[in-house]
């Protein structure tokens, strides 16, 4: 059975950093892309960021260039988003989510979600 | 960037009754990479539809997806008490992957 367990999430305050993490089991985790989804509260879902099985390849939405980093460690199954210089706007459940295959393909699994709040 | 409409809102309708929830694209889909995810409160989204009209692992046939190009549907034929929640379709043929903003099915 697939699972993905998200945490690393809680308050933290306007301009400071973060470190999620996403646990996953039940696949074969070096072969699949993985993302991070974002959902405001009573809002809609929003792509955050992807990154290829190996890791070599990252892609980021516009609004977190710069500013937040995917990566992954194949070896503990794990994968990962830092995020520094946070905003009030980015206060959000954030979801990992695994890539059905290859690339171009649907989030076949997704994690449970993990709350940041970004508050003084 | 592909920006994805959902149609309506929000859509009353009563258990047994015939849902139509529509999807229109900016510009058109690459190969019909779409997908539809069904999300109950607070509970993570669940992938329903892929390549615009293939059920997903255990997806009841009740759903049907349907569309190419810039226009798509999701049906859902005979609602269920447990259909009543929020759609997103997404597509994921082109950089950035895009949702569309959802459409709330409540109960008439």
């Amino acid at each position: 059975e697939v699972q993905l367990l998200e945490s690393g999430g809680g308050l933290v305050q306007p301009g400071g950093s973060l470190r999620l993490s996403c646990a996953a089991s039940g696949f074969t985790f070096s072969s699949y892309a993985l993302s991070w989804v974002r959902q405001a509260p009573g809002k809609g879902l929003k792509w955050v960021s992807d990154i290829s099985g190996s890791g070599g390849n990252t892609y980021y939405a516009d609004s977190v260039r710069g500013r937040f980093t995917i990566s992954r460690d194949n070896s503990k199954n794990t994968l990962y988003l830092q995020m520094n210089s946070l905003r009030a706007e980015e206060t959000a459940v954030y979801y990992c989510a695994k890539v059905a295959s290859g690339y171009y393909h649907e989030f076949d699994y997704w994690g449970q979600g993990i709350l940041v709040t970004v508050s003084s | 960037e592909i920006v994805l409409t959902q149609s309506p809102g929000t859509l009353s309708l009563s258990p047994g009754e015939r849902a139509t929830l529509s999807c229109r694209a900016s510009q058109s889909v690459s190969s019909s990479y779409l997908a539809w995810y069904q999300q109950k409160p607070g509970q993570a989204p669940r992938l329903l539809i892929y390549g615009a009209s293939s059920r997903a692992t255990g997806i009841p046939d009740r759903f049907s997806g349907s569309g190419s190009g810039t226009d798509f549907t999701l049906t859902i034929s005979r609602l269920q008490p447990e259909d009543f929640a929020v759609y997103y379709c997404q597509q994921y043929g082109s950089s950035p992957r895009t949702f569309g903003q959802g459409t709330k099915l409540e109960i008439k």
